[in-house]
This record gives C-alpha cells, structure tokens and sequence, in this order.
C-alpha cells in the first residue's frame, strides 16, 4: 500500500466547481506540502503544514485552500475551478529533522482537468 | 528568495552515452539537495540527496551527483545511460529555514535503444 495516498486520481470538472483534493499518509509525518505540476514549470508549492495548526501559503496559493485535518491528512481546495488550473497536483510528506534534512514523499498524484 | 535552475529542458541520448544534467540554485545559507525522477506516468521518486559531508554522492541506478559550493551546482551524471531512463529529471533544494521544497522546471531526458 502506498505511504501517501491522493484521491481522487483523476477527476474532470466543470469551471465553477468546487472541488477538493485529498491527501492521507500512513508515514507519521509531521510536513504536507501540495504542489502542482505543469508542463516546462516544474512543480510550485501551492501550501504547506508543518501541523495541524501551522498552515502556510506556498507561492501560487490564489485560488486554492487547504484543510489540515489531522496530522495524517491534508486536503486541497479549489472554491471555483478555472480552466487554467487544469494540472497534475501532488500531495508530499516529510519528516523535517533538525536541520530539514530529510526528502520529500510524493503521493501518485491527481490529474485534473477543469473544462 | 530560493530558485533552481535547470538549464537542460530537453536530452535526447543513445543508450551508452555519458549522461550530465545541470542544476544550479539559489540560496546563500546550508542547503540540503535532492534529485528525483518521475518516470512516464509515476509520481516522484528520490534518486538521490545531499545534507552534507562528502560533496559526491551516489544514488539508485548507478546515478551519482557532485556538490560544488562555489559554483552552487549540484549536476547529476550517469557514465552510461539506458532505455529505461527515459524519464524526467527534478532537482530541488530546502533549507532549514523554510523547510519547503523548492523544485527546478525538470529535463526531460529520452535515452533512444
């Protein structure tokens, strides 16, 4: 079973949906971060959570809210879905360490298609 | 603010070739670095890291990549690549700082049989 689990993993919606994204982990990890992914841009932080009352905007947050349930889950939010937020969105843990030393889990990720 | 830069958008090898990506970053303070790699389809998985210590460090799948802190670099090489490499290729960096991850645009790197 996977340690980072994203539902849905693909989903098609209308522009001006609401729509969340989940994200589960199993790691036991105190980080959850939501990027997402598009062609020839890499992957942007959209928001991250270093617990569950630590909620922070990444660099592209407009138009997207997160949820930090608990420690293991974090979902992601579109109020209205636009078209150009059409992407592949992935969910990603870590364990932080004293210095942030350790890497960064990713889920399988949810494509998204808004039309 | 951090960036990462990836100046190879695209490689297109023959199975054998030597391999080297380039990654250049950001950041004057510690840094820790990764790569990943996201085969056709899949999330992305860790090839490699470095916190600290030996600037050379050796990952998964006979790749391996060099730290230089003059030139804040960190360039991935493989001696000879394979088919199954075909993939896309993320270096990113995270400071104790932030502890966010800050990824490059990706190469996308397609090895021909």
């Amino acid at each position: 079973d996977a340690d980072v689990t994203q539902t849905p993993r693909n989903r098609i919606t209308k522009t001006g949906k609401r729509i969340m994204l989940e994200c589960s982990q199993t790691k036991g990890h105190d980080r959850m971060y939501w990027y997402r992914q598009d062609p020839g841009l890499g992957l942007r932080l959209i928001y991250y959570s270093f617990d569950v009352k630590d909620i922070n905007k990444g660099e592209i947050s407009d138009g997207y809210s997160v949820s930090r349930q608990a420690q293991a889950k974090f979902s992601l939010s579109l109020e209205s879905a636009i078209p150009n937020q059409t992407a592949l969105y992935f969910c990603a843990t870590s364990d932080g360490g004293a210095r942030g030393d350790t890497e960064a889990f990713f889920g399988q990720g949810t494509r998204l298609t808004v039309v | 603010a951090q960036s990462v830069s990836q100046h190879n958008h695209h490689v297109i090898l023959s199975e054998a070739a030597s391999l080297e990506l380039g990654c250049n970053y950001s950041y004057g303070g510690t840094v820790n670095l990764f790569w990943y790699v996201q085969y056709p389809g899949q999330h992305l998985q860790l090839l490699l890291k470095y916190f600290s210590g030996d600037p050379l460090v050796k990952g998964i799948k006979g790749f391996e990549a060099e730290f230089i802190k003059s030139k804040f670099s960190f360039n991935l090489r493989k001696p000879s690549v394979q088919w199954s490499d075909t993939a896309e290729y993320f270096c990113a960096v995270s400071n104790a700082g932030t502890y966010k991850y800050i990824f490059g645009t990706g190469t996308r790197l397609k090895v021909l049989a």
